[in-house]
């Protein structure tokens, strides 16, 4: 059981540039999220879901799109990069509306 | 805006002693209550959730929420420099009648366990 997987780890972009940060869960959950955390600070959400096909902004969802076509993946898009979006991503999951979240291990994203 | 507010920090506190971490919430509809502790360059671990008004004990942690007061902490007993550590409170926020559900966190707080 993997839980949730997150690729790439680490990705250092040019201004500009686009990239996807890739999120999978094999637990069959139906809320995934995506946050990003800046140095010595809590956490943003960006984006989630509530269901393949079903998406809704977070706090912090300028400069980012999502897609939810299957329940097993949620892919952050980012398009052209600024370094304002150098952070740590993280992706989690959950069953049901009371239950716990489970996380990702992060992608390190630099803009430079 | 729906927010959660914690004290930045750092606390630091003696081995032995009792950590307070405290947590308050500005959405009166919020249902679910977490606390998680996040090492230094490692993701979020949950360590506690709570539901309803009170207490709610496991080992040497204990959540206490007061939904009038919109106030939640987490009191770690014994403490130990393993639990050093940025601590996480989060929050729920439901759309009323829909099935859109988001979890909102807080900033952090830094506990520093003295040996």
């Amino acid at each position: 059981n993997a839980g949730v997987t997150q690729t790439p780890k680490f990705r250092i972009l040019k201004i500009g540039q686009s990239m996807t940060l890739q999120c999978t869960q094999d637990m069959n959950h139906n809320y995934m999220y995506w946050y990003r955390q800046d140095p010595g600070m809590g956490l943003k959400l960006i984006y989630y879901s509530v269901g393949a096909g079903i998406t809704d902004k977070g706090e912090v969802p300028n400069g980012y799109n999502v897609s939810r076509s299957t329940t097993e993946d949620f892919p952050l898009r980012l398009e052209l990069a600024a370094p304002s979006q150098t952070s740590v991503y993280f992706c989690a999951s959950r069953q049901g509306a009371t239950d716990t979240q489970y996380f990702g291990p992060g992608t390190r994203l630099t803009v430079l | 805006q729906k927010e959660v507010e914690q004290n930045s920090g750092p606390l630091s506190v003696p081995e032995g002693a009792i950590a307070s971490l405290n947590c308050t919430y500005s959405d009166r509809g919020s249902q679910s209550f977490f606390w998680y502790r996040q090492y230094s360059g490692k993701s979020p671990e949950l360590i506690m959730f709570i539901y309803s008004n009170g207490d709610k004990e496991d080992g040497r942690f204990t959540a206490q929420l007061n939904k009038a007061s919109q106030y939640v902490s987490l009191l770690i007993r014994d403490s130990q420099p393993s639990d050093s550590a940025t601590y996480l409170c989060a929050v729920n926020w439901k759309k009323m009648k829909t099935s859109y559900d988001k979890v909102i966190f807080g900033p952090g707080t830094s506990l520093s366990v003295i040996p």
